[in-house]
């Protein structure tokens, strides 16, 4: 069975950064590339950054201008997004996802169960 | 940056066609991908590769692409299939990924 367990999120400053981490299991995590996905509460979902299998390629959206970087540690089978310079906008669910039925970042087939964060003073 | 055009919201009977259109200049060259979610849940991916259908998704499900434009139809809608509908794709070069703004649909 696949899973994706999230954690990480929290209650973080404006202007400071934090590290999610997704835990896989239940599949060939290196085989696989990975995304991150976002969703304020009550609003739609917001692709955030993909990652090839190998971790060689790794793709971001323009909207973020560099502020988050995805990476993931095929040893660990764990996938990461760092994120930096935290404003009130990136408060949101952010989801880890498996990509099964595209390339790249497209056709998610597994979505973990989501990890808040939220930018306050 | 690239967006991805969806109407808020489309109503539609039991037993009618939903059809939730999602429109972008970039649909002419990269795949459409669509999901369904429903409240409190994780989306579900219904449609991959513009057209083809997941294991487990019923057939009612089908998706086109025409274009700049890319259809989702749900046939003999049932009151199970209300949710929100989200397309996703990809800019022009595949450098990113987008969603569009979701659909909500209603059945009557």
């Amino acid at each position: 069975e696949v899973q994706l367990l999230e954690s990480g999120g929290g209650l973080v400053q404006p202007g400071g950064s934090l590290r999610l981490s997704c835990a896989a299991s239940g599949f060939s995590f290196s085989n696989y590339a990975m995304s991150w996905v976002r969703q304020a509460s009550g609003k739609g979902l917001q692709w955030v950054s993909g990652i090839s299998g190998s971790g060689d390629t790794t793709y971001n959206s323009d909207s973020l201008k560099g502020r988050f970087t995805i990476s993931r540690d095929n040893s660990k089978n764990t996938l990461y997004l760092q994120m930096n310079s935290l404003r009130a906008d990136d408060t949101a669910v952010y989801y880890c996802a498996k990509v099964g039925y595209g390339s790249a970042f497209l056709g998610i087939d597994y979505w973990g169960q989501g990890t808040l964060v939220t930018v306050s003073s | 940056s690239y967006e991805l055009t969806q109407p808020p919201s489309v109503s539609v009977s039991p037993g009618q066609t939903a059809r939730i259109t999602c429109s972008g200049d970039a649909l002419s060259k990269q795949y459409a991908y669509w999901y369904q979610q429903k409240p409190g849940q994780a989306p579900v991916l219904v449609i991959y590769k513009d057209s083809e259908r997941p294991s487990g998704i019923p057939e009612r499900f089908s998706g086109s692409n025409s274009g700049t434009t890319v259809t989702l139809t749900i046939s003999g809608v049932q009151a199970e299939d209300e949710a929100d509908y989200y397309c996703q794709s990809a800019d022009s070069s595949g450098g990113y990924g987008v969603f569009g703004g979701g659909t909500e649909l209603i059945v009557l």
